[in-house]
C-alpha cells in the first residue's frame, strides 16, 4: 500500500526567502506525482504534475522535482510572498487515476 | 468556465439519518472521485467512478454509496449517518490519459453528524 509522507508538517519563513517542501513515497511504481495548494476552508488547486518519465516541472516561481528511485519529490518556491501562505499537499498516482495524499505542509510566509 | 460544484456547503444532521451530498462538474470529465479530509488523516478516497454506470470502492467506503447515471453528477450517500462521518467532503474530477490527468476539486462540504 502506497504511503506518502510530507515533512515538515508546518513551516514559517520570512518574506523573500527561497524554500523547499519535501514529499516521500514508499512505492516507486508511480504514474505521476502531483502538488496541490489548499487555502483555509477551500478546495485543492493543482500546482504541478510530474509524469514518472520526467525529472521536474516549473510554473512561475514554483519548481517541482521527482526522483522515483529514491521515492522523493520536492517543491521549490522562490522568493516567497505572504500570498504563498497555504497548505501544500503532494499526491502520488499509481496508474489508476487514484491519488494517495500526504498530510500536507502548512506554510506561513511572514511579511 | 468549466467548474465543479458541491452542495450543500454545510450540513448538520442527526445520527441515523440518510444524507446525500451532491457533486456536479461541467468539465465533461469521465473520472469522478469523493474524498474525506480529517485532521491527522489527510485526504482519503471514499468512492470513485470512471464513467456512467461505473462505481468503485476506495479506501474508506464503509457506510457510503455512490451512483453515476450521467457524466456530470456523482452524488455521495451516507446510508445511516454516524458521528465518525463528521468530516469535510471533497469531490474531484479528471480526464482520461492524453486529456490531462490533473484532478480538479470542488469547494467541499462540511458535514456535522450529531
Amino acid at each position: 500500500k502506497q504511503e506518502v509522507t510530507q515533512i515538515p508538517a508546518a513551516l514559517s519563513v520570512p518574506e523573500g526567502e527561497n524554500l523547499v517542501l519535501n514529499c516521500s513515497f514508499t512505492d516507486s511504481a508511480i504514474y505521476n506525482l502531483q502538488w496541490f495548494r489548499q487555502d483555509p476552508g477551500k478546495g485543492l488547486t493543482s500546482l504541478l504534475l510530474i509524469q514518472s518519465s520526467q525529472r521536474e516541472q516549473t510554473s512561475g516561481r514554483l519548481n517541482a522535482s521527482l526522483d522515483k528511485s529514491s521515492g522523493r519529490s520536492t517543491l521549490y518556491i522562490a522568493a516567497s510572498q505572504p500570498g504563498d501562505s497555504a497548505t501544500y499537499l503532494c499526491a502520488a498516482e499509481a496508474g489508476s487515476y487514484q491519488l494517495t495524499f500526504g498530510k500536507g505542509t502548512k506554510l506561513s510566509v511572514i511579511p | 468556465d468549466a467548474e465543479i460544484t458541491q452542495s450543500p456547503r454545510h450540513k448538520i444532521t442527526e445520527t441515523g439519518r440518510q444524507v446525500t451530498l451532491a457533486c456536479h462538474q461541467t468539465w465533461n470529465h469521465n473520472n469522478m472521485f469523493w474524498y474525506r479530509q480529517d485532521l491527522g488523516h489527510g485526504l482519503r478516497l471514499i468512492h470513485y467512478s470512471y464513467g456512467v454506470q461505473d462505481t468503485n470502492k476506495g479506501e474508506v467506503s464503509d457506510g457510503y454509496s455512490v451512483s453515476r447515471s450521467n457524466t456530470e453528477d456523482l452524488p455521495l450517500t451516507l446510508e445511516s449517518a454516524a458521528s465518525s462521518q463528521t468530516s469535510v467532503y471533497f469531490c474531484a474530477s479528471s480526464d482520461r490519459r492524453g486529456g490531462g490527468e490533473t484532478q480538479y476539486f470542488g469547494p467541499g462540504t462540511r458535514l456535522l453528524v450529531l
